[in-house]
């Protein structure tokens, strides 16, 4: 079972296009993350939210609490988007422990 | 200000030896998690730690240890090494254990032979 689940698994886009990743959780939450990874391995914080919607550039993420769903957006990708997103989320209850999706793989075409 | 630094970045042990790798946070911070990837397990959550006591725990067997330094720097410990933990172990700081955004390391690549 899974506490997280990420769609698509993967995502092919034409530069230019709008991207959306989609993330949903089982278990209670005291905040949701999306992280970046590009080749190599280094992994770069992009949102940390607990409620609402947050904008940072080209990137949004928005959280729903009640449907316990979360989407990360893109406008206007470019190529150096390329990267796997990663859904976690940490939970609430005992243990507060971070479960992670199992991440989506863009790939940016120019 | 510095990110965080881990070391050693690349390690290849014989199974049943063990390891120790190291994990320093940006300063200020002192909250540092361990986790673990694999290609077949993705992220898995070791521990976190917090003013040198050990806050939450993930789903690994003894065999993981951790501890962190009054300095807030944490070190994890493997004993009798599988081939299976073969993966990159990464490790990220944050001010606060409750809640607050993770900067990662770039990750020590751990492999058993």
């Amino acid at each position: 079972k899974n506490e997280v689940e990420q769609s698509p698994q993967n995502l092919t886009a034409q530069e230019g296009e709008f991207i959306t990743i989609n993330c949903s959780y089982s278990v209670g939450i005291s905040a949701l993350h999306w992280l970046q990874q590009h080749p190599g391995g280094g992994i770069v914080s992009l949102f940390m939210l607990s409620s609402g919607k947050k904008k940072h550039g080209r990137l949004i993420a928005t959280i729903n609490i009640q449907e316990k769903h979360s989407s990360l957006h893109i406008t206007a990708s470019h190529p150096r988007d390329s990267a796997v997103y990663i859904c976690a989320v940490r939970s609430s209850g005992t243990g507060n422990q971070f479960y992670f999706g199992t991440g989506t793989s863009l790939t940016v075409i120019p | 200000k510095a990110g965080v630094t881990q070391t050693p970045r690349y390690l290849i042990k014989t199974r049943g030896q063990q390891v120790t790798l190291s994990c320093s946070p940006i300063s200020g911070h002192r909250s540092v998690s361990w986790y673990q990837q694999t290609p077949g397990q993705g992220l898995q959550f070791l521990f976190e730690y917090f003013s040198e006591t050990q806050r939450n725990k993930g789903n690994f067997p003894g065999r993981f240890s951790g501890r962190q330094f009054s300095n807030s720097r944490s070190e994890m410990n493997v004993s009798t090494l599988e081939l299976g933990d073969s993966a990159l172990y990464l490790c990220a700081s944050s001010r606060d254990y409750r809640g607050d955004e993770q900067y990662f390391g770039p990750g020590t690549r751990l492999t058993v032979t």
